[in-house]
């Protein structure tokens, strides 16, 4: 099945900073997707990247996609307290069966 | 509505007893899967199905478990038996086509097993 290992399990920044969550894939990636979920809540699909070296930005939001190492980053500028939550990183494999990493808790600290 | 439904939001059970949650996908989405997400932890796979197409049930993490999809539309996911480590929150996504496609993700079913 796909692995999908995501780094780091937890991160806690300061109002302002930037940051980057990384999800590594064990397998070829046909597919790889950003959600956010705030505790208790549903998931938020951020973005969806399908090409190797594909970028995509939402607000302050921006995730690559590295198809050759297997790896999707997503960074996020001038970090706000908005953005706090689990960071979860979806991919396909070619049958179209969807799996997801563990998630990253960002703590934005005022 | 619009989106990914299912009922019920929660569920409260005694060990042993079977449970069935119910998820109705995005009318036309022709893929549907189902999650398990324990407190604090990611998405666990459970089964997917696409279409007409066998479904991939590689995620079920016991003969406890089954799932079926009627009519290509609403789902029902079975526990029978239940343990109490099935208590977590089961989610259903639709998405129009399987693979590189965005999931519809349901509010889920918190499943508390006593």
């Amino acid at each position: 099945s796909q692995e999908l290992e995501q780094s780091p399990q937890s991160l806690i920044v300061q109002e302002g900073k930037n940051l980057t969550i990384n999800c590594t894939s064990s397998k070829t990636l046909y597919g790889l997707y950003w959600y956010k979920q705030k505790y208790g809540e549903g998931l938020i699909f951020l973005m969806m990247l399908q090409k190797g070296g594909e970028e995509k930005s939402h607000e302050k939001i921006t995730a690559k996609l590295d198809e050759k190492k297997q790896q999707s980053s997503l960074h996020i500028t001038a970090s706000q307290p908005s953005h706090a939550g689990i960071y979860l990183c979806g991919a396909d494999n070619s049958a179209g069966k969807s799996t997801f990493g563990d998630g990253t808790t960002l703590t934005v600290k005022p | 509505g619009a989106g990914v439904s299912q009922s019920p939001s929660n569920k409260v059970t005694e060990k042993g007893k079977d449970v069935e949650l119910r998820c109705d996908p995005i009318s036309g989405h022709t893929a549907l899967y189902w999650y398990r997400q324990s407190l604090g932890q990611g998405l666990e796979f459970l089964i997917y199905f696409q279409g007409n197409s066998a479904p991939d049930k590689s995620g079920l993490p016991s003969d406890r478990f089954s799932a079926e999809r009627t009519g290509g539309s609403v789902s029902t996911l079975t526990i029978q038996r239940t343990q109490q480590e099935d208590s977590a929150v089961y989610l259903c996504a639709s998405s129009f086509q399987g693979g590189r496609a965005e999931k519809f993700f349901g509010p889920g079913t918190r499943l508390t097993v006593l």
